[in-house]
């Protein structure tokens, strides 16, 4: 049973256009996160989002947005894309609680974004 | 804004030798985890400490709250732990109030046979 799951694993697609990359977690997590990994494998947090609010936004083009219809699914969305958006995304989720031992974050696949 | 040093960003050893990558974080955390990075892209969590020494298998991580630094150890290495390996810092309080992981560069380890 895949824990955290993303489709597609790879997405080609030109400047201009609009798409989205989903994200199913089934480990009864209630925050889930989105990596940006660039061409340098150098990874940045983008969003996260806990109990369907957003909790984080780091300095990321408004093109991008999450959404998440339940607490077991975020996707990004990503209108007129760029060149440079071509990079590995990673989503994430964890527990959001107090101790430390609840924040071990689970990573999905990848998704390899080309924009030609 | 934490900063997540990791050393060496390049490592080539010999099979059998006992690695070890360092992690040096500037602000205080609640947590930090080590993650393992194949060729193939997918990203595993090897470690979360906020405390203290855990091992698995052949695979040790150390934590220094106060000196903020935190140390994996590879003992009789094999050319299968050839991977990047990335520390990554969580902090409850980070960026006007916000968490979330912050990632230091990764260390590129090759293990020859």
């Amino acid at each position: 049973d895949t824990a955290v799951s993303q489709t597609p694993k790879y997405l080609v697609t030109q400047m201009g256009n609009d798409k989205s990359i989903k994200c199913e977690q089934n480990l009864g997590h209630d925050t889930m996160y989105w990596y940006k990994q660039d061409s340098k494998k150098f990874l940045k947090i983008m969003f996260s989002y806990n109990n369907k609010e957003l909790i984080i936004n780091e300095t990321v083009p408004n093109r991008f947005s999450p959404k998440s219809p339940d607490k077991a699914h975020l996707n990004l969305h990503i209108n007129s894309l760029e060149l440079g958006d071509s990079a590995v995304y990673f989503c994430a989720s964890s527990h959001r609680g107090l101790a430390p031992s609840y924040n071990e974050q689970f990573f999905g696949p990848g998704t390899r974004l080309t924009v030609l | 804004k934490n900063e997540v040093e990791q050393s060496p960003q390049n490592l080539t050893a010999q099979e059998g030798e006992f690695i070890t990558i360092n992690c040096s974080y500037s602000v205080g955390i609640s947590a930090l985890h080590w993650l393992q990075q194949h060729p193939g892209g997918g990203i595993v969590s090897l470690f979360m400490l906020s405390s203290g020494k855990k091992k698995h298998g052949r695979l040790i991580a150390t934590i220094n709250i106060q000196e903020k630094h935190s140390s994996l150890h590879i003992t009789a290495s094999h050319p299968r732990d050839s991977a990047v390996y990335i520390c990554a810092v969580f902090s409850r309080v980070w960026g006007g109030g916000a968490d979330g992981l912050t990632f230091g560069k990764g260390t590129h380890l090759i293990i020859q046979p």
